[in-house]
């Protein structure tokens, strides 16, 4: 089946320890973005790519980084430098075509402890 | 810039009853319009999209969605909501000049009482 597959679902980490979170898509989708979720927040973008070996720093891209090496793949990289990491992180795609609906992965849950 | 706001953060409803969720977005450029829905622990499913054409738009599970350019709102509704439709939902904002940012609200949390 066609999708988006975020790993792993959970995630603890020891803080000052960086941590990379594994998006895949399937979709053949030229963008992918990572969006940051907290209760009552919404949805905040952190980095999205249009092509690979491109990628633009979003609204709160401080303390992450992404690489974007594959069409298929996507991962993100919380450092150590995130001041406030626990949070449920999104990984997304969309099709280079009008109508700009995006598709989300299941999401992974990193608690930093 | 483009920005999204759910006028509503929780809207508590009971088994039957309808429900509207507010979106209200502000633009400079015409925009592509979505209301996603989130269950615990998962990711984003698209209920509906606004592209063009019919201001009425029709979407999964009985909701539907008006495009109302002069308010530039675009409000979800449901005529009777079931006790599975318990979810959190958010409103989104994209620009048709093919940008690949797309900006979402705080999300309204529907909570439906039997």
């Amino acid at each position: 089946d066609g999708g988006i597959t975020q790993s792993p679902k959970y995630l603890f980490r020891k803080e000052g320890q960086n941590v990379t979170l594994s998006c895949e898509q399937n979709l053949n989708h030229d963008a992918m973005y990572w969006y940051r979720q907290d209760p009552g927040q919404g949805l905040r973008l952190i980095y999205y790519s249009q092509i690979v070996n491109d990628f633009q720093k979003g609204d709160i891209a401080e303390g992450y980084s992404v690489s974007r090496e594959k069409k298929e793949s996507f991962p993100l990289t919380v450092t150590s430098a995130q001041k406030n990491p626990t949070a449920f992180y999104l990984c997304a795609s969309r099709p280079r075509s009008l109508g700009n609906t995006i598709y989300f992965g299941e999401g992974s849950w990193l608690t930093v402890v | 810039a483009q920005s999204v706001t759910q006028l509503d953060s929780q809207v508590p409803v009971f088994e039957e009853a309808p429900v509207e969720l507010r979106c209200n977005y502000s633009s400079s450029v015409s925009v592509y319009l979505f209301w996603y829905v989130q269950y615990p622990n998962q990711g984003l499913q698209l209920l509906l999209k606004y592209l063009s054409g019919s201001t009425l738009v029709k979407g999964i599970n009985g909701f539907e969605a008006e495009f109302n350019k002069s308010q530039t709102s675009f409000h979800l509704r449901k005529p009777s909501v079931h006790i599975s439709d318990t979810a959190e939902y958010f409103c989104a904002v994209s620009d048709q000049g093919g940008g690949f940012k797309t900006i979402f609200g705080a999300g309204t949390r529907l909570f439906v009482k039997a």
